[in-house]
């Protein structure tokens, strides 16, 4: 079964430090990926997709996300965080044949200054 | 102008009651979908409406009922509300099969 992991519940980083959030997936075929944000109180935006092509993605807010088949991972990344980018990361698998997206459990992102 | 809207923002209501939340797109999408996310932050598909069709039904209680009466519009009606219903309930949209990702700013109900 498809099945998106995120084993990070939980990070803290000093603002103006890298960033990096883990996504495994599991999937059969070839996954589409994607990366949400939610602020605190609000809804989901979508950070970044990959479908095909080039394995690093470019999104919005600066974060990047390189696929990596042979370790079925999907990393989001960011050179340097802002105070503004604490919220909750939710990586996330299409499974194209039913039109579903599975999320994974998110990662908190706390920034102190 | 908000591209995936829900109303209401916030519902508190008491067990048995009957209650419905609206969502509405204007970016001409086909695809709706109800999204439900517990109390754990844990996100998970409900419903999806294609072009006023249901396309896709998790399994969720038959209390819960989507109604399209069109493709702008998926409202969630749910009955005999339960203290497990409390969560944060997302409506969002999409257009073609890999577009994903439009989501409303959800509906926080609490059941006392």
């Amino acid at each position: 079964a498809q099945s998106v992991t995120q084993p990070d519940i939980h990070i803290t980083v000093s603002e103006g430090a890298s960033l990096e959030l883990r996504c495994n997936y599991s999937y059969g075929a070839t996954p589409y990926l994607f990366w949400y944000v939610q602020s605190p109180g609000q809804g989901l935006q979508l950070l970044l997709k990959y479908f095909s092509g080039d394995t690093l993605v470019q999104g919005i807010k600066g974060f990047e996300a390189e696929f990596k088949r042979s370790q079925s991972s999907f990393n989001l990344r960011k050179p340097s965080v802002h105070w503004s980018d604490a919220a909750e990361y939710f990586c996330a698998v299409l499974s194209y044949n039913t039109d579903k997206l599975i999320f994974g459990t998110g990662t908190r992102l706390q920034v102190f200054p | 102008d908000t591209a995936v809207s829900q109303t209401p923002k916030y519902l508190v209501t008491q067990m048995g009651n009957d209650k419905s939340i609206k969502c509405e797109q204007n970016l001409g999408h086909d695809t709706m979908y109800w999204y439900k996310q517990d109390s754990k932050k844990f996100l998970k598909i409900m419903f999806s409406y294609n072009n006023k069709e249901l396309i896709i039904n998790e399994t969720v209680p038959n209390r819960f009922s989507p109604k399209s009466p069109d493709k702008a519009h998926l409202n969630l009606h749910i009955n005999s509300l339960e203290l497990g219903d409390s969560a944060v309930y997302f409506c969002a949209s999409s257009q073609g099969g890999t577009s994903k990702g439009t989501f409303g700013s959800g509906t926080r109900l609490t059941v006392v």
